[in-house]
Formats: structure tokens, C-alpha cells, sequence
């Protein structure tokens, strides 16, 4: 069965460090997504991403986050000046719209656990 | 943000026992429900998807929307140890941003 893959599974940076967290979306998907779980809360929308732009974020994502798919496969999330408080579990999904007679829903990835030190 | 609300348990059932799951949400707009399931240090697993009100059936789940209600919920028949993880429901508007509820830790005890 098709997967989103993410790596690396858990990456440790100190404060004020940049991070890029990696995400191979399923291929025939066009739809790309970031989301982080903080321990303990909710699963919370980052940012969405299609035809090469960024469609929807939310407040989270603010000036030190940014997003790119630098090739066919690759997409990346990246965190320019890390704060302890992004210390979460990132998720990557994707998906690939289908009308309503379809399954709806996106693919997760297992997840980056960035703990900022 | 309490968008979406859910019980986050803990749960705990004997084997075989019939589970039932709810979340209830604010925002009337939501039209695209889900629930996933998510065991520990895993991503969430799509289980079941809905648009717009009714009932879908899968094996031994089924999932319920109620929007006159504002609330979802989602059946597990015979539930089997394996069945132990995270259920979390999410909805969204329109398709793309999909807000989450809390997650309901449930165990089906052997």
C-alpha cells in the first residue's frame, strides 16, 4: 500500500537552529499538508500546499515557516529560528481529491518528533 | 480552539464489546467528516470518511453524522484488542484544512 514517508523520525535541535523536516508524498497525490501535534493536544493544520503554492495556513505558520517541493517527490517543511515551543510531532500527508462517491481523507506519514532543546 | 470537542477517555472495554465514539463540533459549515485511528508514535490512519449527514458502514464500523445535532460518531461491533489505540475525529469546510478533536484513548481488554 502506497505510504507517506518522513524522515528523519525524530530530530533534536537547540534553540534559535534551523530544521527541514522531509516528506515523500504518495505520487499521485497533489494535494501536500503539514500538521503538528503538540504532546498531549490536538493534531493542529499548518499549512497546504498545491500546483507548486501555498493554498491555506493557518496562524501557526507564521514568517519562520516556509514550505517547498524542491523536486517531483520531495516536500519540506522548515523552521528558520526553532523556539521551544515547536517542540510537537510533525505530520506530513497528502491526498488526492476525488469527487463525493470517493473515499475523501488524507495519508499520514508516521511523523518527525522535533524536540527543541 | 474548541471547534471540535471529544472525550479524550481513557476508554476501556472488555473484547467483543460494542464501542461508541463521539465528537461534537460548533462550525455548521463543517460538510467532511473522518475518524482516524492512530497507535503510539504512528500517524493517523484514515478509518472512515462521511459527507454530509447519514450513516456509512464498514465491516465492524460505522460511522454517524448528525449536523442537525452537530455531532459524529463512530461504532466499533466486536471489538478486538487490536482495535486499541487513539480514535480521532476531524471535519472540515471545504476539504483542505481539517480541524481535529482531542483523540479518545480507548483499550479493548483481552
Amino acid at each position: 500500500e502506497p505510504e507517506v514517508t518522513q524522515t528523519p523520525s525524530h530530530q533534536v535541535t537547540q534553540m534559535g537552529q534551523e530544521v527541514i523536516l522531509r516528506c515523500v508524498p504518495i505520487s499521485n497525490h497533489l494535494y501536500f499538508y503539514w500538521y503538528r501535534q503538540i504532546l498531549g493536544q490536538k493534531v493542529e493544520f499548518l499549512v497546504s500546499f498545491y500546483n507548486n503554492e501555498i493554498s491555506e495556513k493557518s496562524e501557526i505558520f507564521d514568517d519562520q515557516f516556509s514550505v517547498e517541493r524542491p523536486d517531483g517527490s520531495n516536500f519540506t517543511l522548515k523552521i528558520r529560528s526553532t523556539k521551544l515551543e515547536d517542540s510537537a510531532m510533525y505530520f506530513c500527508a497528502s491526498s488526492e481529491r476525488g469527487d463525493r462517491g470517493r473515499d475523501y481523507g488524507y495519508t499520514f506519514g508516521s511523523g518527525t518528533r522535533l524536540t527543541v532543546v | 480552539q474548541k471547534e471540535v470537542e471529544q472525550d479524550p477517555g481513557p476508554l476501556s472495554v472488555p473484547e467483543g464489546a460494542i464501542v461508541s465514539l463521539n465528537c461534537t463540533y460548533s462550525n455548521s459549515a463543517f460538510q467532511y467528516f473522518m475518524w482516524y485511528r492512530q497507535y503510539s508514535r504512528k500517524g493517523p490512519e484514515l478509518l472512515m470518511y462521511t459527507y454530509s449527514s447519514g450513516n456509512k458502514e464498514d465491516g465492524r464500523f460505522t460511522a454517524q453524522v448528525d449536523k442537525s445535532s452537530k455531532y459524529i460518531s463512530l461504532f466499533i461491533r466486536d471489538s478486538q484488542p487490536s482495535d486499541s489505540a487513539t480514535y480521532l475525529c476531524a471535519m472540515s469546510v471545504a476539504g483542505n484544512q481539517f480541524y481535529f478533536g482531542t483523540g479518545t484513548s480507548l483499550t479493548v481488554i483481552p
